[in-house]
């Protein structure tokens, strides 16, 4: 099966200026992550979806991050301005069902940096 | 709060060696557990889980981990190490009723030829 997709692996932009991942999931999985990694770190969950349900984004920065999931299927992760801090890869996970027993599948990442 | 230690940011075995990357949670109920392993450049790749029944859990690779509750441990095991091997190591837990996966730190494996 194809594995967790996300685009651009790469993204450089000034800070103060918008950027935006993209993540398309495992075919079928309905339970989709974000995760934000800094160097030397594991990852930290920022949100989870059910389906295009946002249950869990208590970790998420909402007065400059914003994500969705249209159609419960790709989910947008978005950083507006960025700032300097937001250097980091932000990852992208996806299970078949809600479940703290279910294994997460990783995409590759898109690594950001902030000049 | 769960979390995740792992003892060793850096470990290096010769190549044939037996590697040993050490994982220890804390916790007051069952643990779902999972070593994940990254490669340069790439996600996280599932290696081996631990959620219910058998303590020893075999993975890919070759690798191995065992549940051990007294110790609240979950290391991970390899008996001979690969050139391939050499790759970020890392360990994470969740409990029932709560999807959130906590991760450690992670362990660097550099395999000396």
């Amino acid at each position: 099966e194809a594995g967790v997709v996300q685009s651009p692996r790469y993204k450089i932009i000034e800070k103060k200026q918008p950027v935006a991942f993209w993540c398309n999931p495992i075919s079928g999985h309905n339970t989709l992550y974000w995760y934000l990694q800094n160097l030397g770190q594991g990852p930290e969950l920022l949100i989870r979806y059910e389906n295009e349900e946002a249950v869990d984004d208590s970790q998420l920065p909402k007065d400059r991050f914003s994500a969705e999931r249209l159609k419960g299927v790709d989910s947008t992760l978005k950083i507006q301005p960025a700032e300097l801090g937001d250097s980091a890869v932000y990852l992208c996970a996806s299970s078949h069902v809600t479940g703290a027993w279910q294994p997460q599948h990783f995409g590759d990442g898109t690594r950001l940096s902030i000049l | 709060a769960q979390s995740v230690t792992q003892l060793g940011s850096h470990v290096s075995v010769s190549e044939g060696a037996l590697v040993l990357l050490r994982c220890n949670y804390s916790s007051s109920v069952p643990p779902y557990l999972f070593w994940y392993v990254q490669y340069p450049n790439q996600g996280l790749q599932l290696l081996l889980k631990y959620t219910t029944g058998a303590t020893l859990v075999k993975g890919i690779n070759g690798f191995e981990a065992e549940f051990k509750k007294s110790e609240t441990s979950f290391h991970l095991t390899k008996p001979s190490a690969h050139m391939s091997d050499a790759a970020e190591y890392v360990c994470a837990v969740s409990y029932f009723g709560n999807e959130k996966l906590t991760f450690g730190t992670g362990t660097r494996l550099t395999i000396i030829p």
